[in-house]
């Protein structure tokens, strides 16, 4: 069955320095999404890619879809301690069913 | 407010005493869906719903039940709960589950002894 990868699983980092999560699937998707949990909370979606190459940036975060789209990531510039939490990618195929399949989750500490 | 409603919070129990997890969204959602989440696991779909009366199960559906009488409800039913059940668990749902993003429940930490 369909199974999308992310890594890294945790990533520690310096406030001020820059995060990337990436995520890849074994088929090809439909589209993207990508989701931040913040410590105790629920899943929030922050942003969908639909095109080949698609590009989107929601102030200091980048995301960006793969010309196959089997492949994404989520660039962080300059984090900051408000990013901290656990970011999901998931991504949903084209067939019959288009289940969203999550990604194992990318957790963010920042350390001012 | 559009909001998904998980009820309750926390809950503790112990090994084979039955529980229900109550979900309800207010936004006439078609697609309703059960994950659990454990640590290192990420989210793992039980179940999910199409519409109403429509059920699917999802990666991890054993030891659980769930039904979809209406389209604003989607409880999620342990008949038999064992330890291997502790988790945390959440209800999303989403317009049509095609193409669109789901909204998440607040989530219910579940502990079975």
């Amino acid at each position: 069955g369909q199974q999308v990868m992310q890594i890294p699983q945790y990533q520690h980092v310096q406030e001020g320095e820059d995060f990337t999560t990436y995520c890849n699937s074994s088929t090809t998707l439909s589209n993207i999404q990508w989701y931040k949990q913040r410590p105790g909370g629920h899943p929030v979606f922050l942003i969908q890619l639909v095109k080949s190459g698609e590009v989107k940036k929601q102030k200091r975060l980048t995301f960006q879809f793969g010309e196959a789209k089997k492949n994404s990531s989520l660039h962080i510039t300059a984090t900051q301690t408000t990013d901290v939490g656990t970011y999901f990618c998931a991504g949903q195929d084209g067939g019959s069913q288009g289940n969203l399949i999550f990604g194992k989750g990318t957790k963010l500490s920042v350390k001012p | 407010e559009a909001q998904v409603t998980q009820n309750p919070r926390y809950l503790i129990t112990v090994t084979g005493k039955k529980l229900t997890v109550t979900c309800s969204q207010n936004m006439n959602h078609e697609y309703m869906s059960w994950y659990r989440q454990d640590p290192g696991l990420g989210l793992r779909q039980i179940y999910y719903s199409m519409n109403v009366e429509v059920t699917d199960k999802g990666d991890v559906p054993e030891g659980y039940k769930v039904s979809r009488k209406e389209k604003r409800n989607f409880p999620l039913i342990l008949e038999s709960p064992s330890p291997n059940q502790t988790s945390l668990y959440f209800c999303a749902s989403s317009s049509t589950g095609r193409n669109e993003k789901l909204f998440f429940g607040s989530g219910t930490q579940l502990s079975v002894l």
